[in-house]
């Protein structure tokens, strides 16, 4: 069965230090990726996804995220976060690349010092 | 252009009470989803739309939730009766044919007392 793990339930960083939300994925054919942000009292937004190809797959706001196969990972990365970053972020993990039928990890809150 | 439209934001029922949220997706969109969100979890797949048609609707507890989308647009979710453990926010969201991007609704945010 698919399943997504988040390893860090709640991450802290200052303001203009790099980020990296951690994404593990259990599926046994070709995975299709995404992370999602998700702001207070908001609805889900989508950052960027993976279907195949470059490995190394960029978003919106500055993040990016690379899928690595062999260790079953899809890390979320940015290099200077700003505090308007603070949010919760879901990693996704879907059998096929159109049909919405996403599992989620259970989220990393970010939090951004000053 | 308008994003996915859910009402009430906020709902506080008491137990054993019906409930019911309405969904209008992004116009356009022949698919929609209802997610459910619980108090710290990702997002779980109630019901999926095609149309009119609920193609996936596995992972919707059919004894008190249901599901509707008569004309292939709006959508409404209820529960009768709600139980303390609905209380959760309640996500649609819907996505075109080409691309399959999920578009999310802010959600509605239920309480059962």
């Amino acid at each position: 069965a698919q399943s997504v793990t988040q390893p860090d339930i709640h991450i802290t960083v200052s303001e203009g230090a790099s980020l990296e939300l951690r994404c593990n994925y259990s599926y046994g054919a070709t995975p299709y990726l995404f992370w999602y942000v998700q702001s207070p009292g908001q609805g889900l937004q989508l950052l960027l996804k993976y279907f195949s190809g470059d490995t190394l797959v960029q978003g919106i706001k500055g993040f990016e995220a690379e899928f690595k196969r062999s260790q079953s990972s899809f890390n979320l990365r940015k290099p200077s976060v700003h505090w308007s970053d603070a949010a919760e972020y879901f990693c996704a993990v879907g059998i096929s690349s159109n049909t919405g039928k996403l599992i989620f990890g259970q989220g990393t809150t970010l939090q951004v010092k000053p | 252009e308008a994003g996915v439209v859910q009402s009430p934001r906020y709902k506080i029922i008491e137990k054993k009470q019906p409930v019911a949220f309405w969904c209008n997706p992004i116009s356009g969109h022949n698919t929609l989803y209802w997610y459910l969100q619980n108090l710290g979890q990702g997002p779980e797949l109630l019901i999926r739309y095609e149309n009119e048609e609920a193609v996936d609707d596995s992972q919707l507890p059919k004894d008190r939730f249901s599901a509707e989308r008569l004309k292939g647009v709006d959508s409404t979710l209820k529960i009768q009766p709600a139980e303390l453990g609905d209380s959760a926010v309640y996500l649609c969201a819907s996505s075109d044919q080409i691309t399959g991007e999920l578009f999310f609704g802010e959600g509605s945010r239920l309480t059962v007392l």
